[in-house]
């Protein structure tokens, strides 16, 4: 299954509100996942079966959608919300792929 | 509280092989799956593969098979991932993570990343 996100790089300011969007190859039903990366660091979960909030994530983080289109809001940019986000597809097990990443830059 | 922690950075020449582990703990080691992803350099995530400790099963990529092998020490709470015959593009940081388990797929905790460099 392949997963395309879109755009692949988004510049927006503290306050903005902000949207990623996956798209799959085929469709996922709502198996799918996203991750933060800031730089030098490992993936950090953030939303799993396309809405569910992990556990110490904050509320300003939100996803939508099932099948094809997915979508990973941040309703309120922060600074430290600079880095990299992924989408990942558990549909097909054990064969699960990434998008290519979202580059977030704050303005 | 659940920590995952790999082994150091290495440097190996071409066709020679690596072992990186990934000691779990603050968790029932056997209950959740364990995978591995890699990152070459300013690229993407890659799954590699995964193991379920509880009875040494694996998956691999189609990309990695024969090449690769991930292995278990339950007494240890460790897994280990081998990867054989390197080349150039092998260079990555390389990652394990645990299996949220339901759903199952989701990568929850991480370890930290062993960067493996392979070069003549």
């Amino acid at each position: 299954i392949q997963m395309t996100q879109f755009p692949s790089s988004v510049s927006a300011s503290v306050g903005d509100r902000v949207t990623i969007t996956c798209r799959a190859s085929q469709g996922l039903s709502n198996w799918l996942a996203w991750y933060q990366q800031r730089p030098g660091q490992a993936p950090k979960l953030l939303i799993y079966a396309a809405s569910s909030l992990q556990s110490g994530v904050p509320s300003r983080f939100s996803g939508s959608g099932s099948g094809t289109d997915f979508t990973l809001t941040i309703s309120s940019l922060q600074p430290e919300d600079s880095a990299t986000y992924y989408c990942q597809q558990a549909n097909s097990f054990p064969r699960y792929t990434f998008g290519q990443g979202t580059k977030l830059e704050i303005k | 509280q659940v920590q995952v922690v790999q082994s150091g950075a290495e440097v190996k020449k071409p066709g020679a092989s690596v072992k990186v582990s990934c000691k779990a703990s603050g968790y029932p080691f056997t209950k959740y799956y364990v995978h591995w992803v890699r990152q070459a350099p300013g690229q993407g995530l890659q799954w590699m593969g995964l193991i379920d400790p509880s009875g040494g099963n694996t998956n691999y990529a189609q990309k990695f098979q024969g090449r690769v092998t991930l292995t278990r020490d339950t007494s240890t709470s460790t897994t280990y991932m081998e990867l054989r015959s390197l080349r150039s593009e092998d260079t990555a940081v390389y990652y394990c993570a645990r299996d949220r388990g339901s759903p199952r797929g989701t990568f929850d905790y991480w370890g930290q990343g062993t960067p493996v460099t392979v070069s003549s």
